[in-house]
C-alpha cells in the first residue's frame, strides 16, 4: 500500500511568493494534519482536516491556509513568503479524528525562501 | 517553558550499548504518547505508542509516568543502525495535534 506522499520534494521561492503544497493520505484515511520542522527543531503543528473541516490550527499566521478535497488530499497555502517560512513540510495522515491513534507521515517537501 | 522537553544530546554509545531517552511534558490533561524516529533529512517514522502499563517491542521498552509526567525510551544492545533523532510526541487533546520534543540525537558507534 502506498504510504503519504507529498509534492514537490523541494521548492525555492522567492520573499513574497506564494506557494502551495499538496498531501494525498494513506488509502482510507479522512484526517490530514500539516506540520513545519525548522532546521533543529521538532515539527510544530500547522492545520488539521478531517471529512473536509479544519477541526485545529496551530499557532501560525493567516498568511497559512489549508483545505481538503472529497478525496481526503489537502493543499496547504502560504502567502507572502518570508526567509523564516524556509522549511520542511510534513503531512501526516491518520485514520481517526480522536482518541488514541497513530499518524504517519509522508517525506515532506523542503521548501526554501531566498 | 516547551510543552515537550527532551535532552538533544548527543548520545555517543558503543555497538551492544544500552541507552535510555527521557522526556518531560507539561500539560497533565495529555491523552496519548508515541516515540517517533527521524533519520537525517527524512521524515518522522512512528517507533511506538507509549501506554500507561508501559509496553515492549523488540530490543525498545517504553514507559509512561503520568503522575510525573514522564515518558521514557529504552533501547537494549544497540545497532549502528539505531543512530538518528528521536521525538517524544504527546496528544493534548481529542483531535489530531501532536506536540513534538525537540528530539534527541543517538549516534552508535563501532
Amino acid at each position: 500500500d502506498a504510504g503519504v506522499t507529498q509534492s514537490p520534494t523541494h521548492l525555492i521561492k522567492t520573499r513574497g511568493q506564494h506557494v502551495t503544497l499538496r498531501c494525498s493520505p494513506i488509502s482510507g484515511h479522512k484526517s490530514v494534519s500539516w506540520y513545519q520542522q525548522v532546521l533543529g527543531q521538532g515539527p510544530q503543528f500547522i492545520f488539521q482536516y478531517y471529512e473536509k473541516e479544519e477541526r485545529g490550527r496551530g499557532n501560525f499566521p493567516d498568511r497559512f491556509s489549508a483545505r481538503q478535497f472529497p478525496n481526503y488530499s489537502s493543499e496547504l497555502n502560504v502567502n507572502a513568503l518570508l526567509l523564516g517560512d524556509s522549511a520542511l513540510y510534513l503531512c501526516a495522515s491518520s485514520l481517526r479524528r480522536g482518541g488514541s491513534y497513530e499518524q504517519y507521515f509522508g517525506p515532506g517537501t523542503r521548501l526554501t525562501v531566498t | 517553558r516547551k510543552e515537550v522537553e527532551q535532552d538533544p544530546g548527543p548520545f555517543n554509545v558503543p555497538e551492544g550499548a544500552t541507552v535510555a531517552f527521557n522526556c518531560t511534558y507539561s500539560n497533565s490533561a495529555s491523552q496519548s504518547f508515541f516515540w517517533y524516529r527521524q533519520d537525517c533529512r527524512k521524515e518522522p517514522k512512528l517507533l511506538m505508542s507509549v501506554y500507561s502499563s508501559g509496553n515492549e517491542d523488540g530490543r525498545f521498552t517504553a514507559q509512561l509516568n503520568r503522575a510525573s509526567q514522564y515518558i521514557s525510551l529504552l533501547i537494549r544492545d544497540s545497532k549502528l543502525s539505531d543512530s538518528a533523532t528521536y521525538l517524544c510526541v504527546v496528544n493534548n487533546n481529542a483531535g489530531n495535534m501532536l506536540t513534538f520534543g525537540g528530539g534527541t540525537r543517538l549516534m552508535v558507534k563501532p
